[in-house]
This record gives C-alpha cells, sequence and structure tokens, in this order.
C-alpha cells in the first residue's frame, strides 16, 4: 500500500505556463515533505521543502503548498522553462529523519518549447 | 567539489553472482542510504546507515548487504539471493545536526544489468 502517492505518472505543459504536480499521502504521522528532481540516468536533486507547520513554501519559481487536512500537497512552476522537463518525487518524512523517508512513483514533466 | 560518488555506472553480470555496489561521500555527513528505483515506482529503501558501524534494514533489504566501516563509504553488495536484481541503484547521504530534518544528497545512480 503506497503512503505517497502521484496519480499522475506524466504531465505535459506550454513553455512558459504554470506546472502543477500533485502528491497525496495517508500517513498523518508525516510532518515534512520534500520535492526532488531527477533526469535519466541521474541521482535525484533536492528541490524544496515544507514542514507541517506551514501551508507554503516559495523559493523562486518554485512553490510548494500543503493542505493537512486533505493530506494533499502540490508543487507549482512559473513559469515553466523547457529545462523543467523531468521527473518529480514528491517524498515524506515522519519524525526522525531517514529511515521514514517515504518517495511517490513520480510525475514526468514534459515542458513543451 | 564534495559530493557523492558511485560507481560504476553501468554494470553487467550473469544470473547467480555476488556483484557489489561502490557509493562514497565527502560531505561528512553520518547518514548514508541505499535506494532502488523500478519503472513506475518511487525509490524504495533497501539499507540505511546513521553512524558508522552500524546499519539498519529498510523496506526491501532481502538479497542485499552492506557494510559501513568507514563514514565516507557504504557499499552495497546484491547477492545472488536477491530475485529481481536488475534496476537502478541510488546511493544518498544526509546529516542530522544541523536541523531536524535535512534533505538526502543523492549520487548519480549505478544501473545493475543482470544477464
Amino acid at each position: 500500500d503506497q503512503q505517497v502517492k502521484q496519480n499522475s505518472p506524466s504531465l505535459s505543459v506550454q513553455e512558459g505556463r504554470i506546472s502543477i504536480l500533485n502528491c497525496d499521502y495517508t500517513n498523518s504521522m508525516f510532518d515534512y515533505f520534500l520535492w526532488y528532481k531527477k533526469y535519466p540516468a541521474e541521482g535525484p536533486t533536492f528541490l524544496i521543502s515544507i514542514s507541517s507547520i506551514k501551508d507554503k513554501n516559495e523559493d523562486g519559481r518554485f512553490t510548494v503548498f500543503l493542505n493537512k487536512s486533505a493530506k494533499h500537497l502540490s508543487l507549482h512552476i512559473v513559469p515553466s522553462q523547457p529545462g523543467d522537463s523531468a521527473v518529480y518525487f514528491c517524498a515524506a518524512s515522519a519524525g526522525n529523519y531517514g529511515q521514514n523517508f517515504v518517495f511517490g512513483p513520480g510525475t514526468r514533466l514534459s515542458v513543451l518549447p | 567539489d564534495g559530493g557523492i560518488t558511485q560507481s560504476p555506472k553501468y554494470l553487467f553480470r550473469k544470473e547467480g553472482q555476488n556483484v557489489t555496489l561502490s557509493c562514497e561521500q565527502n560531505l561528512n555527513h553520518d547518514a548514508m542510504y541505499w535506494y532502488r528505483q523500478d519503472p513506475g515506482q518511487g525509490l524504495r529503501l533497501i539499507y540505511y546507515s546513521q553512524i558508522v558501524n552500524d546499519f539498519q534494514k529498510g523496506d526491501i533489504a532481502e538479497g542485499y548487504s552492506v557494510s559501513r566501516e568507514k563514514k565516507e563509504s557504504f557499499p552495497l553488495t546484491v547477492t545472488s539471493a536477491q530475485k529481481n536484481p536488475t534496476a537502478f541503484y541510488l546511493c544518498a547521504s544526509s546529516t542530522p545536526r544541523l536541523a531536524p530534518h535535512n534533505e538526502q544528497f543523492f549520487g548519480p545512480g549505478t544501473r545493475l544489468t543482470v544477464l
């Protein structure tokens, strides 16, 4: 049973428009969430995180929104650029770091020029 | 430059052979992790180590073994007992010293193919 779900395996967006990637979780003990970006044949790189005490965190073109009551978070990329084309993983952590990081299956984003 | 290195990038082995994947970090991180990625699935935790000479099983440890004799190194051995070893293997590290939650830094990965 997946504790972290990304129900859209892929998403295509026009360059300059907004990309919205969604993530849902089932474990109410999760209190820290991260987004990673991964290019083919490379390791994931950290993008942005959010703690459960916040409902929004922004870093440049990237904003993560957290809705604790719905157990849902989303990553907004505005404006989308072709270099953003990658697989995006949502990850969640509960309490202690490390052993409780659970990753979603990923969403492949394609930004079309 | 500080980072995590994994070698080799591509590895081919015959069925029934043990194989060891290398992971080295010079970030002075205490914790290290091994994940496996299969198509359509997220990263699944194989083993992790929070300090030298200590490691714990993750969600899918069966058929794998690790050692942590040095802080910088966390090699993973894929044994012949692993039923489906062909996958993309990712090593990561982190440190809890600066924050209660810290992102993990990942290596470039090793793609293992068992023939």
